[in-house]
């Protein structure tokens, strides 16, 4: 069976753009997460859906950041007026459960976001 | 303030040896904490999981343990293989913040043959 999906793999923008960036989770896995990822740092966590449950947003950096997630399953990220610090790695997990119920995350194997 | 720490400097061991990574935190009341390999360019891949009661998991050449009164996590990788070389991430799944887990910054561990 597919693993998680992203795309693109790779993204340059210019600074002021919006982007758009995909994630397509293994099918029947109800719980959805975003990270980001700079250079040589850990996962800062951005967002999470659980089913049809309100998403916890609170990892959000700034109202310039927004996902939703459509029918349950594909979920998008989007980036409004992209600065130079967005630039980072941005990956997509999902897991059958939620990581308090004792369910491992899948993870994509990213967006690499260059913002110029 | 909350805080989950990984050794920052890299690890350096020979083949063969056990590799033994530390993960601490601070005023988090975890209620799972998991590790999980990270290589570069791809995303990370879960290893282990443990309870807060429990004291040890094993899997294969992998080995974690959880100390709740220390606030600490030990992974260890015996006999270790060049192909062990990757960075490893600890990351914890807390009482009252629903499902989400919280990433420490990761070591990075090179074997040498």
């Amino acid at each position: 069976g597919a693993g998680v999906s992203q795309s693109p793999s790779n993204k340059v923008t210019e600074k002021g753009k919006d982007v758009e960036l995909r994630c397509d989770p293994i099918s029947g896995h109800t719980a959805l997460y975003w990270y980001r990822q700079s250079l040589g740092q850990g996962l800062e966590f951005l967002i999470y859906f659980q089913g049809n449950s309100a998403p916890d947003k609170s990892g959000l950096p700034s109202d310039r950041f927004s996902a939703e997630r459509t029918g349950g399953s594909v979920s998008t990220l989007t980036i409004q007026r992209t600065q130079q610090e967005d630039s980072a790695v941005y990956l997509c997990a999902s897991s059958f459960g939620t990581g308090a119920n004792n369910s491992p995350l899948h993870f994509g194997n990213g967006t690499r976001l260059t913002v110029t | 303030s909350q805080k989950i720490e990984q050794n920052s400097e890299a690890l350096n061991i020979q083949e063969g040896k056990t590799a033994t990574l530390t993960c601490n935190y601070t005023n988090y009341s975890p209620a799972y904490l998991q590790w999980y390999r990270q290589d570069p360019g791809r995303g990370p891949v879960f290893l282990l999981l443990i309870r807060e009661n429990e004291k040890e998991k094993r899997k294969e050449r992998l080995k974690v343990t959880f100390d709740t009164t220390l606030k600490q996590s030990l992974f260890h990788i015996t006999a270790s293989q060049p192909a062990d070389s990757a960075t490893y991430l600890c990351a914890l799944s807390i009482y009252n913040q629903g499902g989400k887990l919280i990433f420490g910054q990761g070591t990075e561990l090179s074997v040498k043959p």
